[in-house]
Protein backbone atom coordinates (compact mmCIF):
# COMPACT_ATOMS: atom_id res chain seq x y z
CA UNK A 1 0.00 0.00 0.00
CA UNK A 2 1.34 3.36 -0.94
CA UNK A 3 -0.02 6.82 -0.20
CA UNK A 4 2.54 9.88 -1.05
CA UNK A 5 1.27 13.07 -0.85
CA UNK A 6 2.05 16.19 -2.33
CA UNK A 7 1.40 20.15 -2.64
CA UNK A 8 2.59 21.04 0.53
CA UNK A 9 4.35 24.63 0.13
CA UNK A 10 4.92 28.21 1.93
CA UNK A 11 2.25 30.58 0.92
CA UNK A 12 0.79 33.62 2.18
CA UNK A 13 -2.51 34.14 4.13
CA UNK A 14 -5.41 34.62 2.41
CA UNK A 15 -3.95 32.31 -0.82
CA UNK A 16 -5.02 28.72 -2.35
CA UNK A 17 -2.89 25.12 -2.44
CA UNK A 18 -4.15 22.36 -4.06
CA UNK A 19 -2.69 18.93 -2.37
CA UNK A 20 -2.93 15.82 -3.98
CA UNK A 21 -2.40 12.28 -3.12
CA UNK A 22 -1.41 9.19 -5.20
CA UNK A 23 -2.17 6.12 -4.17
CA UNK A 24 -1.20 2.28 -5.37
CA UNK A 25 -1.20 -1.13 -4.14
CA UNK A 26 -4.53 -1.21 -3.69
CA UNK A 27 -8.46 -0.70 -5.09
CA UNK A 28 -8.28 2.77 -4.35
CA UNK A 29 -12.14 3.30 -5.37
CA UNK A 30 -13.20 0.78 -2.62
CA UNK A 31 -12.23 2.91 0.21
CA UNK A 32 -13.24 5.91 1.55
CA UNK A 33 -10.48 8.31 2.46
CA UNK A 34 -9.12 11.44 4.30
CA UNK A 35 -6.67 14.18 4.94
CA UNK A 36 -5.75 14.53 8.52
CA UNK A 37 -3.41 17.20 10.04
CA UNK A 38 -0.81 17.88 12.67
CA UNK A 39 -0.19 21.68 13.18
CA UNK A 40 3.15 22.26 15.08
CA UNK A 41 3.40 20.95 18.78
CA UNK A 42 -0.81 20.29 18.50
CA UNK A 43 -2.59 17.38 18.50
CA UNK A 44 -4.03 15.50 15.67
CA UNK A 45 -7.30 16.92 13.80
CA UNK A 46 -9.13 15.31 10.92
CA UNK A 47 -10.01 17.51 8.25
CA UNK A 48 -12.01 15.71 5.73
CA UNK A 49 -13.43 12.20 4.71
CA UNK A 50 -14.88 11.45 1.41
CA UNK A 51 -16.84 7.99 0.83
CA UNK A 52 -15.63 5.96 -1.98
CA UNK A 53 -18.12 7.77 -4.55
CA UNK A 54 -17.44 10.95 -3.35
CA UNK A 55 -21.07 11.54 -2.60
CA UNK A 56 -20.29 11.96 0.90
CA UNK A 57 -18.08 14.20 2.22
CA UNK A 58 -17.24 15.80 5.61
CA UNK A 59 -15.57 18.98 6.92
CA UNK A 60 -13.90 19.97 9.83
CA UNK A 61 -15.49 23.08 11.30
CA UNK A 62 -12.10 25.05 11.18
CA UNK A 63 -12.27 24.16 7.20
CA UNK A 64 -15.63 24.14 6.29
CA UNK A 65 -16.15 26.65 3.32
CA UNK A 66 -12.72 27.22 2.60
CA UNK A 67 -11.04 23.23 1.88
CA UNK A 68 -12.90 21.10 -0.66
CA UNK A 69 -12.12 17.22 -0.97
CA UNK A 70 -12.02 15.24 -4.18
CA UNK A 71 -11.15 12.29 -5.62
CA UNK A 72 -10.20 10.49 -8.94
CA UNK A 73 -11.10 6.69 -9.24
CA UNK A 74 -9.95 6.44 -12.41
CA UNK A 75 -7.08 8.29 -11.53
CA UNK A 76 -6.27 6.39 -8.36
CA UNK A 77 -6.01 10.09 -6.84
CA UNK A 78 -7.21 12.05 -3.81
CA UNK A 79 -7.18 15.83 -3.77
CA UNK A 80 -7.25 18.74 -0.89
CA UNK A 81 -8.50 21.91 -2.48
CA UNK A 82 -7.43 24.60 0.33
CA UNK A 83 -8.31 28.31 -0.02
CA UNK A 84 -8.11 31.85 1.68
CA UNK A 85 -5.69 30.13 4.08
CA UNK A 86 -4.61 31.15 7.31
CA UNK A 87 -1.63 30.67 9.62
CA UNK A 88 -3.34 28.71 12.17
CA UNK A 89 -3.72 26.04 8.79
CA UNK A 90 -0.11 25.96 9.06
CA UNK A 91 0.48 21.59 9.34
CA UNK A 92 1.75 18.31 8.41
CA UNK A 93 -0.96 17.34 6.01
CA UNK A 94 -1.39 13.26 6.07
CA UNK A 95 -3.94 11.24 3.08
CA UNK A 96 -5.03 8.65 5.03
CA UNK A 97 -7.02 5.05 3.92
CA UNK A 98 -9.96 4.09 6.01
CA UNK A 99 -9.91 0.59 7.22
CA UNK A 100 -13.25 -0.76 5.26
CA UNK A 101 -15.06 -2.90 7.23
CA UNK A 102 -18.02 -2.82 8.75
CA UNK A 103 -18.78 -0.03 11.70
CA UNK A 104 -15.34 1.00 11.63
CA UNK A 105 -15.85 4.29 9.41
CA UNK A 106 -13.87 6.91 10.72
CA UNK A 107 -10.28 3.89 11.79
CA UNK A 108 -7.71 4.70 9.83
CA UNK A 109 -5.16 1.69 9.03
CA UNK A 110 -2.80 3.77 6.46
CA UNK A 111 -1.27 6.89 6.38
CA UNK A 112 0.69 8.23 3.55
CA UNK A 113 4.27 9.99 5.10
CA UNK A 114 2.30 13.75 4.42
CA UNK A 115 3.29 17.22 3.06
CA UNK A 116 4.01 20.41 4.78
CA UNK A 117 1.83 23.27 4.60
CA UNK A 118 2.89 26.74 6.26
CA UNK A 119 1.03 30.00 6.00
CA UNK A 120 3.31 32.62 6.73
CA UNK A 121 3.58 36.34 5.33
CA UNK B 1 -16.93 18.26 19.82
CA UNK B 2 -15.41 15.45 21.53
CA UNK B 3 -12.91 15.79 23.83
CA UNK B 4 -10.56 12.72 24.04
CA UNK B 5 -7.80 12.84 27.33
CA UNK B 6 -5.30 10.51 27.57
CA UNK B 7 -3.10 10.03 30.77
CA UNK B 8 -0.84 9.86 31.64
CA UNK B 9 0.89 12.17 29.24
CA UNK B 10 4.65 10.29 29.51
CA UNK B 11 4.94 6.73 30.87
CA UNK B 12 8.95 6.04 31.99
CA UNK B 13 8.67 2.01 31.70
CA UNK B 14 11.60 -0.46 31.68
CA UNK B 15 11.90 -2.79 28.83
CA UNK B 16 9.50 -6.45 29.93
CA UNK B 17 7.13 -4.21 32.09
CA UNK B 18 3.79 -3.59 31.80
CA UNK B 19 1.86 -0.28 30.40
CA UNK B 20 -1.68 0.93 31.07
CA UNK B 21 -2.81 3.57 28.77
CA UNK B 22 -5.87 5.37 29.50
CA UNK B 23 -8.35 7.22 27.62
CA UNK B 24 -11.62 9.18 28.49
CA UNK B 25 -14.11 10.86 26.10
CA UNK B 26 -16.01 13.79 27.11
CA UNK B 27 -19.31 11.38 26.39
CA UNK B 28 -19.59 7.81 25.70
CA UNK B 29 -17.98 6.44 22.46
CA UNK B 30 -20.55 3.23 22.23
CA UNK B 31 -16.82 1.28 21.82
CA UNK B 32 -16.32 3.11 18.80
CA UNK B 33 -12.41 3.96 19.91
CA UNK B 34 -8.91 2.84 18.28
CA UNK B 35 -5.27 2.82 19.00
CA UNK B 36 -2.59 3.81 16.93
CA UNK B 37 1.28 4.12 17.86
CA UNK B 38 3.47 6.84 16.56
CA UNK B 39 7.51 6.31 16.11
CA UNK B 40 9.54 9.18 15.84
CA UNK B 41 9.63 9.97 12.25
CA UNK B 42 6.96 7.89 11.42
CA UNK B 43 3.35 8.74 10.79
CA UNK B 44 0.80 6.89 13.07
CA UNK B 45 0.16 3.31 12.43
CA UNK B 46 -3.24 1.30 13.47
CA UNK B 47 -3.23 -1.14 16.73
CA UNK B 48 -6.29 -1.32 17.99
CA UNK B 49 -10.05 -1.04 17.04
CA UNK B 50 -13.46 -1.56 17.95
CA UNK B 51 -11.65 -1.12 21.40
CA UNK B 52 -10.16 -4.61 21.35
CA UNK B 53 -9.61 -5.81 18.00
CA UNK B 54 -6.12 -5.89 17.04
CA UNK B 55 -5.01 -4.71 13.51
CA UNK B 56 -3.68 -7.09 11.26
CA UNK B 57 -0.03 -7.71 12.42
CA UNK B 58 -0.49 -6.57 15.61
CA UNK B 59 1.18 -8.72 18.70
CA UNK B 60 -1.21 -9.91 21.56
CA UNK B 61 1.42 -7.72 23.74
CA UNK B 62 -1.18 -5.23 22.90
CA UNK B 63 -4.72 -5.43 24.10
CA UNK B 64 -7.34 -3.24 24.59
CA UNK B 65 -10.65 -2.69 26.52
CA UNK B 66 -12.77 -0.18 28.15
CA UNK B 67 -16.58 0.79 27.44
CA UNK B 68 -18.56 3.99 27.97
CA UNK B 69 -16.34 6.90 28.18
CA UNK B 70 -12.96 4.67 29.55
CA UNK B 71 -10.49 3.19 27.78
CA UNK B 72 -7.40 1.59 28.12
CA UNK B 73 -4.68 0.08 26.50
CA UNK B 74 -2.21 -2.36 27.88
CA UNK B 75 1.26 -3.64 26.51
CA UNK B 76 2.13 -6.84 28.85
CA UNK B 77 5.79 -6.72 27.85
CA UNK B 78 7.63 -3.88 26.58
CA UNK B 79 9.67 -4.35 23.98
CA UNK B 80 12.47 -2.53 22.99
CA UNK B 81 10.34 -1.16 19.26
CA UNK B 82 7.44 -0.51 21.74
CA UNK B 83 8.62 2.97 22.76
CA UNK B 84 6.56 6.19 20.74
CA UNK B 85 3.45 8.01 21.54
CA UNK B 86 0.28 6.16 21.64
CA UNK B 87 -3.00 7.91 20.53
CA UNK B 88 -6.51 6.65 21.28
CA UNK B 89 -9.42 8.33 18.32
CA UNK B 90 -13.04 7.78 18.78
CA UNK B 91 -15.12 7.55 15.37
CA UNK B 92 -18.55 7.31 17.17
CA UNK B 93 -19.32 10.72 15.72
CA UNK B 94 -17.80 13.32 13.37
CA UNK B 95 -15.35 15.07 13.63
CA UNK B 96 -13.73 12.34 14.59
CA UNK B 97 -11.00 13.14 17.48
CA UNK B 98 -7.50 12.20 18.84
CA UNK B 99 -5.93 12.33 22.09
CA UNK B 100 -3.22 14.47 22.75
CA UNK B 101 -1.19 11.37 22.78
CA UNK B 102 0.68 9.38 25.83
CA UNK B 103 4.35 8.90 25.47
CA UNK B 104 6.10 5.58 26.45
CA UNK B 105 9.25 6.24 27.64
CA UNK B 106 12.18 3.74 28.50
CA UNK B 107 13.38 4.35 32.37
Amino acid sequence: VGLVASGGALVQPGGSLRLSCAASGFTFSRYEMNWVRQAPGKGLECVSYMSTSGTTIYYADSVKGRFTMSRDNAENSLYLQMDSLRVEDTAIYYCVRDLGEAATLGVFDFWGQGTVVTVSS
Amino acid sequence: EMVMTQSPATLSVSPGDRATLTCRASQSVSRYLAWYQRRPGQAPSLLIYSTSTRATGIPARFSGSGSGTEYTLTISSLQSEDFAIYYCQQYYNWPWTFGQGTKVEMK
